[in-house]
């Protein structure tokens, strides 16, 4: 089944503490983004990649890294993270600019 | 800064009638994707508008896209309760589909009996 997944689904850590977030799609496509999702902000993009070694900032970025070491494989990485990065985390992959799929999202909370 | 505004935020249905939304953008790009979520879930796309004039259809919703207004419609023929949910519309912000998407706020949809 074409999919792509998020682990951990769910996730409560405190301040400080390195966390790593994984993405994982199984369609073979390029591009790969990764999106917050806030009450009455929409989505805003974190980063964006294009291709393995290729990745960009979005509209947030700030506090957040990423790495496109396989095509399959996108994580989110929180070196330090704040109360203020708690929110629904969604992945998303998409062949060329054409139809992007989500993942199911993480909700991550910040003590 | 690109700026992409979705209207009406919140909108009442009645089942049975007719409902055009909008998705309004600040840029020249002329790729526009429309987004549905419901409450609690992910997103699941809709349409994927990649040129001026572009229509798509699918079942009662019908997307279009004038670039030249910097303005796309989602309308809704015959509203029914399983079209509750909330429409999100989002820009290729440099036009060229290199992945650097803006979205919008969101048209949370309500359908009544």
């Amino acid at each position: 089944e074409a999919q792509v997944t998020q682990n951990p689904r769910y996730l409560i850590t405190v301040t400080g503490k390195k966390l790593t977030v994984t993405c994982s799609q199984n369609m073979n496509h390029e591009y790969m983004s990764w999106y917050r999702q806030d009450p009455g902000l929409g989505l805003r993009q974190i980063y964006y990649s294009m291709n393995v070694e290729v990745t960009d900032k979005g509209d947030v970025p700030e506090g957040y890294k990423v790495s496109r070491k396989e095509k399959r494989n996108f994580p989110l990485i929180l070196e330090s993270p704040s109360p203020n990065q708690t929110s629904l985390y969604f992945c998303a992959s998409s062949y060329g600019g054409d139809t992007q799929y989500f993942g199911p999202g993480t909700r991550l909370t910040v003590l | 800064e690109l700026k992409v505004e979705q209207n009406p935020l919140f909108l009442s249905m009645q089942e049975g009638k007719n409902y055009t939304i909008y998705c309004n953008y600040s840029t020249t790009s002329d790729r526009l994707y429309w987004y549905r979520q419901d409450p609690g879930k992910s997103l699941e796309s809709l349409f994927v508008l990649l040129s001026n004039g572009a229509v798509k259809q699918e079942g009662r919703l019908m997307a279009s896209l004038d670039t030249k207004a910097r303005l796309s419609t989602l309308h809704i023929t015959a509203a029914v309760h399983d079209l509750s949910a909330t429409y999100f519309c989002a820009v290729d912000v440099e036009g060229y589909g290199n992945n650097r998407l803006a979205f919008g706020k969101g048209n949370q949809v309500v359908v009544i009996p």
